[in-house]
């Protein structure tokens, strides 16, 4: 079964900093698709960025990006000039091409932008 | 985007009733959808999966004769809680997905359950 490990329940910066989140997951898969979802205090789910498995270019979108390993089977996302409306909770997620294609959750790392 | 309504938003009812939250695709047909469960500061947790026209798939742990799951058209997807009790009080998401695995998935606003 897949499974997806966020280490850190919980991370906080100044505004304008730049700050990583960990994101690690286990698979047999070989191809999959992984996910970080943003929920802010209303609770609506919303895509943050995506990366394809088979792609090696790591995914980016304005101030978001990721650090796709594949052999390590890690995936963080990197917060660039980071923005009070970006303090949510952050969630990691995996699907894989396989079997039952169910979007597994991390347990989300917190996160906390200050003025 | 594409937007997934669930409705109702908050719903509140006495122990022993029944509660459905309905889940709908308005601009696109959904082939799967998903429904989880959400503990205060927690994760999603998965409760099944469902496919239009079949039985949903439910995750291990979860009763299905509880959590009734109807996918009865490519946009609309009914979470009915049974014989509700305080223990079910929570929040719950639906999502929906248009294609296959790579295929963004929109979620709902979310449910609130609160059982007296």
């Amino acid at each position: 079964a897949q499974t997806v490990t966020q280490s850190q329940p919980e991370m906080s910066v100044q505004e304008a900093e730049t700050v990583t989140l960990s994101c690690t997951y286990d698979t047999s898969e070989n191809n999959y698709y992984l996910f970080w979802y943003k929920q802010p205090p209303s609770r609506q789910m919303i895509l943050v960025i995506r990366q394809e498995a088979y792609k090696q270019q790591n995914a980016t979108e304005n101030r978001f990006s990721v650090n796709f390993q594949k052999a390590a089977k890690s995936f963080s996302l990197k917060i660039s000039d980071s923005q009070l409306g970006d303090t949510a909770m952050y969630f990691c997620a995996f699907i894989g091409d396989q079997g039952a294609q169910k979007l597994v959750f991390g347990q989300g790392t917190r996160l906390t932008i200050n003025p | 985007g594409a937007v997934v309504s669930q409705h109702p938003s908050r719903v509140i009812c006495k122990s022993g009733t029944s509660v459905k939250i309905e889940c709908r695709s308005l601009d696109f047909q959904a082939t799967t959808m998903f429904w989880y469960r959400q503990f205060p500061k927690k994760s999603l947790m998965l409760m099944a999966t469902s496919n239009e026209g079949s039985k949903a798939t439910y995750e291990q742990g979860v009763e299905k004769d509880k959590f009734l799951i109807n996918h009865a058209s490519l946009t609309l997807s009914t979470l009915t809680v049974t014989s509700a009790h305080p223990e079910d009080s929570s929040f719950y998401i639906c999502s929906a997905r248009a294609g296959g695995p790579g295929g963004e998935l929109f979620f709902g606003e979310g449910s609130r359950l609160t059982v007296l």
